[in-house]
């Protein structure tokens, strides 16, 4: 289906396992990104990719690493889950650095 | 540096009522505006923009108009539906040589009651 997908879209882990959001999209968007957000924080930029090999961080990197070896995909890894990573994920699209963004269903991860 | 500010929600209106929820920014260069509205349980996606002062972005019977005088994009509809239930997030845009960035404001709940 044509779209920006994620996947899981609920997930449950533990702290300290590594856990990796799937992003992926069939426009060939040159531009991705990933948010996570927050009762009180609206959404805040995790890091986000101008094209396949190029990535850069965001608002709130620390415990995130990403890639992006396929321009249509980039998923998104929590190397060691913490609590305070519970939170709902969106990934974005867009064809133009400060074009309209194209979300995804979003990724509701709790790490017990 | 670059950010923008939202009104507070939640906010309820009946049905058929006058919406207004307001939305200031500041940035550094000349940015892009966007309103984007989230329904329960979906992502975020666009309701309108505009690009460049004195623009208005209209959709859905929703308008904003790019003030540059007053930093504002204020968000109106002459007549709310149940169905416009949903948080509706101010953006904006903004690049230079450094980077650029996308800033979202906190989000506006709004309840429409039948």
């Amino acid at each position: 289906d044509a779209g920006i997908t994620q996947s899981p879209r609920y997930k449950i882990t533990e702290t300290g396992r590594q856990v990796t959001l799937m992003c992926h999209q069939t426009w060939s968007h040159s531009y991705m990104f990933w948010y996570r957000q927050d009762l009180g924080h609206g959404l805040r930029l995790i890091y986000y990719s101008a094209a396949a090999d190029i990535t850069d961080k965001g608002e709130v990197p620390d415990g995130y690493v990403v890639s992006r070896s396929k321009t249509e995909n980039f998923p998104l890894t929590l190397e060691s889950a913490t609590r305070s990573q519970t939170s709902v994920y969106f990934c974005a699209s867009s064809e133009g650095r400060a074009d309209t963004q194209y979300f995804g269903p979003g990724t509701r991860l709790t790490v017990l | 540096g670059d950010s923008v500010t939202q009104m507070e929600g939640p906010v309820t209106l009946s049905e058929e009522a006058f919406l207004t929820i307001n939305c200031t920014y500041t940035a550094t260069g000349y940015p892009s505006l966007f309103w984007y509205v989230q329904y329960p349980g979906e992502g975020l996606q666009l309701l309108l923009k505009a690009t460049k002062a004195d623009d208005k972005g209209s959709n859905k019977g929703f308008e904003a108009t790019y003030r540059k005088e007053t930093t504002s994009f204020h968000l109106e509809k002459g007549s709310v539906q149940v169905s416009d239930s949903a948080v509706y997030f101010c953006a904006l845009s903004v690049g230079n040589t450094g980077g650029f960035k996308t800033i979202f404001g906190a989000g506006t709940r709004l309840f429409v009651k039948a």
